[in-house]
């Protein structure tokens, strides 16, 4: 079936470094979401990417979408302890955009 | 209502029980959705319902899922002859356009024991 795979699984950082999430699908996708979830939350809209090659930015947080519609990555500079959560990319496999496939998500922790 | 509202919160049943979860979206939301997520994993789709039709009920593991949505706004997740393998967090989420980002509801923590 449809697939979303996302890499890495777990991530640790210091306060103040990179973190970046990938993910990819084998089969070109008509749109990618990105969501957030804090630790015992639900997972929380971040952005949609449509476009091929497009390039979204919400303060530090930086979102591409593969010029084969089939990755996405997430981008976040100099994180934050606020930053911890999962971050799940989930992607849409028709025109209609329905029915949201999610990848396993990457669970980012933050030391200070 | 502000957000999507799931209830119960959290519901503990003995296997071979029937259940049913309610899910209230936003007002105006035409779109809801049904997915599940155990611990460690993504959100699993389940149903998608535009109004009152399921649009798309290929997540349903087998048959004793079933889901409706009868005025097109609350819908109700109903699982017959729940086993130990049910239990996970049950998700629903709605939006007033399928290709915009979904609100999620706080979901109904479902354990079978």
């Amino acid at each position: 079936g449809q697939q979303v795979m996302q890499i890495p699984q777990y991530q640790h950082v210091q306060e103040g470094e990179d973190f970046t999430t990938y993910c990819n699908s084998s089969t070109t996708l008509s749109n990618i979401q990105w969501y957030k979830q804090r630790p015992g939350g639900h997972p929380v809209f971040l952005i949609q990417l449509v476009k091929s090659g497009e390039v979204k930015k919400q303060k530090r947080l930086t979102f591409q979408f593969g010029e084969a519609k089939k990755n996405s990555s997430l981008h976040i500079t100099a994180t934050q302890t606020t930053d911890v959560g999962t971050y799940f990319c989930a992607g849409s496999f028709n025109q209609a955009g329905t029915a949201l496939i999610f990848g396993k998500g990457t669970t980012l922790s933050v030391s200070s | 209502g502000a957000g999507v509202s799931q209830t119960p919160s959290n519901k503990v049943t003995e296997k071979g029980k029937y259940v049913e979860l309610r899910c209230d979206p936003i007002s105006g939301h035409t779109a809801l959705y049904w997915y599940r997520q155990s611990l460690g994993q993504g959100p699993e789709f389940l149903i998608y319902f535009q109004g009152t039709g399921a649009a798309d009920d290929s997540g349903l593991p087998n048959d004793r899922f079933f889901a409706v949505r009868p005025e097109g706004s609350v819908s109700t997740l109903k699982i017959q002859r729940t086993e130990r393998g049910d239990s996970a967090v049950y998700l629903c989420a709605s939006s007033f356009d399928p290709n915009y980002g979904y609100t999620f509801g706080s979901g109904t923590r479902l354990t079978v024991v």
